[in-house]
């Protein structure tokens, strides 16, 4: 069976530094991995997404993440904390096979962004 | 593009009562989701759509929870009859491929 885990439930950084958020999944197929966020009173919101191909990916607000097979990984970055950063983060994966389009999401990793 | 739209936002009600919740999906997208969020448990599928028919309704706590798609532009999930642990964040999501675009939830408390 599928399985996200986000290490960290709170992380906090100083604005300008870096922003690093880890999620580790399992998956018996070759996986399809999401990050979202979610700002106070919104919906989730789709940072990035790995499908196929390149490794590396990138996404907005110049958020990237690279997945690493070997290590099961999907460790979302980000260079320099901006103030509008914070916000919560969700890790998500999904068999991407058929019809199937069922997300197996983390418990989320609250980012907290200081001055 | 107006995004997935859900009403009301806010819902407060008693115990007993029945809830409707609405969504709208995005045009064109195939896919529509229902999802569930709280504190203590995050966020929970309970049902999706594709082309209109239910695919995997497992996620519904109990037979109070239905939901319906009569049409590509429309969903409701109704609770009836609503209980103060259904209290939540409800949220529609529409997709067509990998992506999911989420409305802004119906905050739902239960007296």
């Amino acid at each position: 069976a599928q399985s996200v885990t986000q290490l960290g439930s709170h992380v906090s950084v100083s604005e300008g530094a870096l922003v690093l958020l880890r999620c580790n999944y399992s998956s018996s197929v070759p996986p399809y991995l999401f990050w979202y966020v979610q700002y106070p009173n919104q919906g989730l919101q789709l940072l990035l997404k790995y499908t196929t191909g390149a490794t590396l990916v990138k996404g907005i607000n110049g958020f990237e993440a690279e997945f690493k097979k070997s290590e099961t990984s999907f460790h979302l970055t980000k260079p320099s904390a901006h103030m509008s950063d914070a916000a919560e983060y969700f890790c998500a994966v999904s068999e991407g096979a058929g019809n199937n389009r069922k997300l197996i999401w983390g418990l989320g990793t609250s980012l907290a962004v200081n001055p | 593009d107006a995004g997935v739209i859900q009403s009301p936002r806010h819902e407060v009600t008693e115990m007993g009562q029945e809830v409707t919740l609405r969504c709208k999906p995005i045009s064109g997208h195939d896919y529509l989701f229902w999802y569930r969020q709280t504190m203590m448990r995050g966020l929970e599928l309970l049902i999706y759509f594709n082309n209109n028919v239910p695919i995997d309704d497992s996620g519904m706590p109990e037979d109070r929870f239905s939901a319906k798609m009569p049409n590509a532009s429309f969903s409701t999930l109704k609770i009836q009859p609503s209980e103060p642990r259904d209290s939540a964040v409800y949220f529609c999501a529409s997709g067509l491929r990998t992506a999911l675009h989420f409305g802004n939830g119906t905050r739902l408390t239960v007296t």
